[in-house]
């Protein structure tokens, strides 16, 4: 059975960086059928698709255009598991954050716990 | 601004049949990506409710039900209960934007 466990802060001040982590177990973030996601919610934007990473042969990453130029996510092969950076972040950034597989023809079919991330000085 | 529309709100009683709509466009839906459904609740993890258009995970009751024609995608269900009062999203690819995308949501309100 894959889990996905998220780690990382739930306050972040305004114009740092927001910095959450998600352990994968039972299945590889360098699996050639997987995709590894960021999404976030929160009540003025719904859900939200941020990022992902995934590799086929090579590494890859897909940002979404509103965050693009401040968001970073990075595999980590030896730890199995993928991180999520945001730099200079607002308090539009607030939300709860997800970490999520997308398997192809199935959806984002696993999904880590969530962490409310407050940005806030 | 999601590229996927949903109506904002739905309603219904106890016991009826109630449909969310999911317009999208010849890049996502009409390009034959597929189109997935998700329930959140607050706080809590979105549960993935249909796969594939119109394919239910084991545990899913099948009152909750996908189609998918042209350039939109419905989530039905009938039979509706206190218990389905959520937020619902849909969500697919987008050839344009190179990356999935979710729908606006939509609020079932149960009566």
């Amino acid at each position: 059975q894959v889990q996905l466990q998220q780690s990382g802060p739930g306050l972040v001040k305004p114009s740092q960086t927001l910095s959450l982590t998600c352990g994968i177990s039972g299945d590889s973030v360098s699996s050639n059928s997987g995709t590894w996601n960021w999404i976030r919610q929160s009540p003025s934007r719904g859900l939200e698709w941020l990022g992902r990473t995934f590799y086929r042969s090579k590494w890859y990453n897909d940002y979404e255009l509103s965050v693009k130029g401040r968001i970073t996510i990075d595999p980590d092969t030896s730890k199995n598991q993928f991180s999520l950076q945001l730099n200079s972040v607002t308090p539009e950034d607030t939300a709860i954050y997800f970490c999520a597989r997308n398997t192809q023809g199935y959806g984002m079919d696993v999904w880590g716990q969530g962490t409310t991330v407050t940005v806030s000085s | 601004q999601s590229v996927l529309t949903q109506p904002p709100s739905v309603s219904g009683a106890p016991g009826q049949r109630v449909t969310i709509s999911c317009t999208g466009s010849s890049s996502n839906i009409g390009a034959g990506f597929d189109v997935h459904w998700y329930q959140y609740l607050p706080g809590i993890a979105p549960k993935r409710l249909i796969y594939g258009n119109n394919n239910r995970p084991s545990g899913v009751p099948d009152r909750f039900s996908g189609s998918k024609s042209g350039t939109s995608a419905s989530l039905a269900i009938t039979g509706l209960q206190a218990e389905d009062e959520a937020d619902y999203y849909c969500q697919s690819f987008d050839s344009r934007l190179s990356y999935y995308v979710f729908g606006t949501g939509t609020k079932v309100t149960v009566l």
